[in-house]
């Protein structure tokens, strides 16, 4: 079946303008993260959304970032005023809930802030 | 907090060498052990996992055995190819709340023919 999904697969912007990064989780799994790799942080994660619950948003490292998850599907990302800093690979992953934990990882966007 | 330390790479055998991955964990509770593997230019792909204590997990002759004594969860293969060079993340979901995973840092593995 069909995996993760992200888009766009690379995006290159200036410094100070907001960008959007999509994801498509696999279909049926309730659970939906974002994680960031970058070369100095590892992976990190980002925000954590399941089901209608609240997202958890304890991992997002400022208020320029923000999420939402639409119909308990598609997700986006929101960066905006972008800093060279932010430049990095931005991982979607879901999960089928309940008592399985693995997740699975969409392909990733990688973000050039210039 | 939960923490994953790998050992330090990178790695770099010659094909049909063996190979062991270290990778020891802090945790409460209970986590999940994951191996993560990223092949160049790919994403994160799910290489295996064990959910309790003495579970091995095993997939294209890789295998780490979850050891709650040690918190460990070394990854093994007995012979690797040129094909299994990539970057390897030992990773844990606690069984709480939100489930994420805290990886280790990867270890970049490059098998020479």
């Amino acid at each position: 079946g069909a995996g993760v999904s992200q888009s766009p697969s690379n995006k290159v912007t200036e410094k100070g303008k907001d960008v959007e990064l999509r994801c498509d989780p696999i279909s049926g799994h309730t659970a939906l993260y974002w994680y960031r790799q970058s070369l100095g942080q590892g992976l990190e994660f980002l925000i954590y959304f399941q089901g209608n619950s609240a997202p958890d948003k304890s991992g997002l490292p400022s208020d320029r970032f923000s999420a939402e998850r639409t119909g308990g599907s598609v997700s986006t990302l929101t960066i905006q005023r972008t800093q060279q800093e932010d430049s990095a690979v931005y991982l979607c992953a879901s999960r089928p809930g309940g008592s399985s934990y693995e997740q699975y990882f969409g392909p990733g966007t990688r973000l050039t802030v210039t | 907090g939960n923490s994953v330390t790998q050992m330090e790479g990178p790695v770099t055998l010659s094909e049909e060498a063996f190979l062991t991955i270290n990778c020891t964990y802090t945790a409460t509770g209970y986590p999940s052990l994951f191996w993560y593997v990223q092949y160049p230019g790919e994403g994160l792909q799910l290489l295996l996992k064990a959910t309790k204590a003495d579970d091995k997990g095993s997939n294209k002759g890789f295998e780490a055995t979850y050891r709650k004594e040690t918190t460990s969860f070394h990854l093994e293969k007995g012979s690797v190819q040129v094909s299994d060079s990539a970057v390897y993340f030992c990773a844990l979901s606690d069984t709480g709340a939100n489930s994420k995973l805290t990886f280790g840092k990867g270890i970049t593995l490059s098998v020479r023919p």
